[in-house]
């Protein structure tokens, strides 16, 4: 079965420092990969995605994944964080057999420390 | 462009009772989903239309869920009796094309439902 893993429940960093979200995957063919970030009563808002081609994607506010197929993995990450940062981050599959049906991660909650 | 309106935003029932969710989608977006999001857990898809079919309903529990997208545009989501694990928030989106590819998925705010 198809099973995406975000390892940290909880990640904390202080403003200005680097942050990267970890996340693997379980499946057999490339996916397609999705970032989506939730602030407090939102939907989601989509980061950045990657299809095929360049393996390291840019996405919104400063955020980049690097996709690593030998290692089934999609971490995202940002150089610098600010605290308008803080929020819960979510990692989705998508994969050819099920058209649209996204599989998400349980989510890492950022906290920024000013 | 406006994006994906859902309502109500919140809603508390009894064990029992029914409930209904809209949705409205982006203009234009074929495909439209139905999202359970449990706290501390990440969305789960319960149902996928295309354009008023449904492609994937295998996660709905039918016993108590039903969903429709009458013309195409427009669905509802609908519980009865609603169970206390029921209590979760139900995300809309909806995308160009089946796979998303043509500019991702865009989600609603969502509807939190509380049973008591």
């Amino acid at each position: 079965a198809q099973s995406v893993t975000q390892p940290d429940i909880h990640i904390t960093v202080s403003e200005g420092a680097s942050l990267e979200l970890r996340c693997n995957y379980s499946y057999g063919a490339t996916p397609y990969l999705f970032w989506y970030v939730q602030s407090p009563g939102q939907g989601l808002q989509l980061l950045l995605k990657y299809f095929s081609g360049d393996t390291l994607v840019q996405g919104i506010k400063g955020f980049e994944a690097e996709f690593k197929r030998s290692q089934s993995s999609f971490n995202l990450r940002k150089p610098s964080v600010h605290w308008s940062d803080a929020a819960e981050y979510f990692c989705a599959v998508g994969i050819g057999s099920t058209l649209g049906r996204l599989y998400f991660g349980r989510g890492t909650q950022l906290t920024v420390w000013p | 462009e406006a994006g994906v309106a859902q309502s109500p935003r919140y809603k508390i029932i009894e064990k029992r009772q029914s409930v209904a969710f809209w949705c409205n989608p982006i203009s234009g977006h074929a495909t439209l989903y139905w999202y359970q999001q449990i706290l501390g857990q990440g969305p789960k898809l319960l149902i996928q239309f295309q354009n008023n079919g449904v492609v994937d309903d295998s996660q709905l529990p039918k016993d108590r869920f039903s969903a429709e997208r009458l013309k195409g545009v427009d669905s509802t989501l609908k519980i009865q009796p609603a169970k206390l694990e029921d209590s979760a928030v139900y995300l809309c989106a909806s995308s160009l094309d089946l796979a998303g590819t043509a500019g991702g998925y865009t989600f609603g705010s969502g509807t939190r439902l509380t049973v008591v």
